[in-house]
């Protein structure tokens, strides 16, 4: 089956105590992105890579790193996690469609930081 | 001003109604758009893609708007299931394939 696997779906951790958020895909896409969803705020793009070894800012990368050691992982690091990355996080991988993007996501995970 | 602007909602409607929801866009470059339907707290999904000439998929008619920079969604005939957030989404094109993402509009068709 075609999916986007994502780990874990829940954690809580302390302020200052790394952590990672594993991705993984099934479908040799090249793309992949991970995005945080808040209140009011929508979805917004942390990082992405067009493919391995290439990775990029999105629009809100403070606090965040990620790695494309691998076609099919792309994992989220975040160093030292503060109260305000306290939030529900999707990876995403992508099919380039005839129409532009079809997003396939992670089931998510609820983040939260004390 | 946000680059993706939806009614958060939420639209309350009895089953069987029609409803409509809008999305505006800023970036007048952009080049694709989508719906996708998220349930509460779970992953997105597509729901369909909007073309130029509009497109419908059974009770799920989408339109674009270039000139006024805005695409619709039209539900007919809408069943308890069709509750759930619908988000608008809009490829701009940058060339780092980013989407921007509207903060949903949310519906509850009431029996």
């Amino acid at each position: 089956e075609a999916q986007v696997t994502q780990n874990p779906r829940y954690l809580i951790t302390v302020t200052g105590k790394k952590l990672t958020v594993t991705c993984s895909q099934n479908m040799n896409h090249e793309y992949m992105s991970w995005y945080r969803q808040d209140p009011g705020l929508g979805l917004r793009q942390i990082y992405y890579s067009m493919n391995v070894e290439v990775t990029d800012k999105g629009d809100v990368p403070e606090g965040y790193k990620v790695s494309r050691k691998e076609k099919r992982n792309f994992p989220l690091i975040l160093e030292s996690p503060s109260p305000n990355q306290t939030s529900l996080y999707f990876c995403a991988s992508s099919l380039m469609g005839a129409s532009g993007e079809k997003l396939f996501f992670g089931s998510g995970t609820q983040l939260s930081v004390l | 001003r946000k680059e993706v602007e939806q009614d958060p909602g939420p639209f309350n409607v009895p089953e069987g109604a029609t409803v409509a929801f809008n999305c505006t866009y800023s970036n007048s470059a952009s080049q694709s758009f989508f719906w996708y339907r998220q349930d509460c707290r779970k992953e997105p999904k597509l729901l369909m893609s909007v073309y130029s000439s509009g497109n419908e998929d059974g009770r799920f008619t989408a339109q674009l708007n270039r000139a006024s920079q805005y695409i619709s969604l039209l539900i007919r005939d809408s069943k308890l299931s069709d509750s759930a957030t619908y988000l608008c989404v809009v490829n701009e094109g940058t060339g780092r394939r980013a989407l921007t993402f509207g903060s949903g509009t949310r519906l509850q068709v009431q029996p």
